[in-house]
């Protein structure tokens, strides 16, 4: 009964590597959102999709893409890995994108480049 | 520019003390402001917001629009309150959460 999941909960890598994380939310939202928290703690949106269209897109490098192929889920793929991509990243999905909606959080991905 | 703006990164209290935690923002509009809770390896949770005007474990919060201030509040801290809150603007269009550095609260025994 999960509301927003995220897979892997833990994801260690090489540098150079593609990797994806998943993340799937069943409170029939129609905007998700990526959140990445750095090692400070500091946490900074990086994507939104509203019913399968992007609607934000912070300056993220183009390694980043993102994909939702339905609007329960917004998955997000990080080619040739960095170390500086080590983080937290946060998945979140609220009911309406423009109307102040409370966001709720999955419970993040850890992502580790060795 | 938008900005939230934490000033402590860590304040550590003792049981039974009062909290404070602050918070400062800058958004020419009419600001939606949240606090936001992540206890450890947890995942963020809606603590409360501005707009609804309840008092959430305790904790209340009250806009100021002339001192641009959304501080965080609790009469007498518990360790169970031990986490990192994070204070958040609702800016830009499109539900567009802009968030504070965060503050780490440890409450002793």
């Amino acid at each position: 009964d999960t509301a927003v999941s995220q897979t892997p909960k833990y994801l260690v890598t090489q540098m150079g590597n593609d990797k994806s994380i998943k993340c799937e939310q069943n409170l029939g939202h129609d905007t998700m959102y990526w959140y990445k928290q750095d090692s400070k703690k500091f946490l900074k949106i990086m994507f939104s999709y509203n019913n399968k269209e992007l609607i934000i897109n912070e300056t993220v490098p183009n390694r980043f893409s993102p994909k939702s192929p339905d609007k329960a889920h917004l998955n997000l793929h990080i080619n040739s890995l960095e170390l500086g991509d080590s983080a937290v990243y946060f998945c979140a999905s609220s009911q309406e994108s423009y109307f102040q909606e409370t966001q709720y959080f999955g419970p993040g991905t850890r992502l580790l480049v060795l | 520019a938008q900005r939230v703006t934490q000033p402590e990164k860590l304040l550590s209290v003792f049981k039974g003390a009062p909290v404070e935690l602050k918070c400062n923002y800058s958004y020419s509009g009419s600001p939606e402001l949240f606090w936001y809770v992540q206890y450890s390896r947890q995942r963020l949770q809606l603590l409360l917001r501005h707009i609804s005007r309840e008092s959430i474990k305790g904790f209340t919060a009250d806009l100021n629009k002339g001192e641009t201030s959304f501080h965080l509040k609790k009469p007498f801290a518990q360790e169970e309150d031990s986490a990192m809150y994070y204070c958040a603007l609702l800016g830009g269009g499109y539900n567009k959460l802009i968030f504070g550095a965060g503050t780490r609260l440890a409450v002793h025994p």
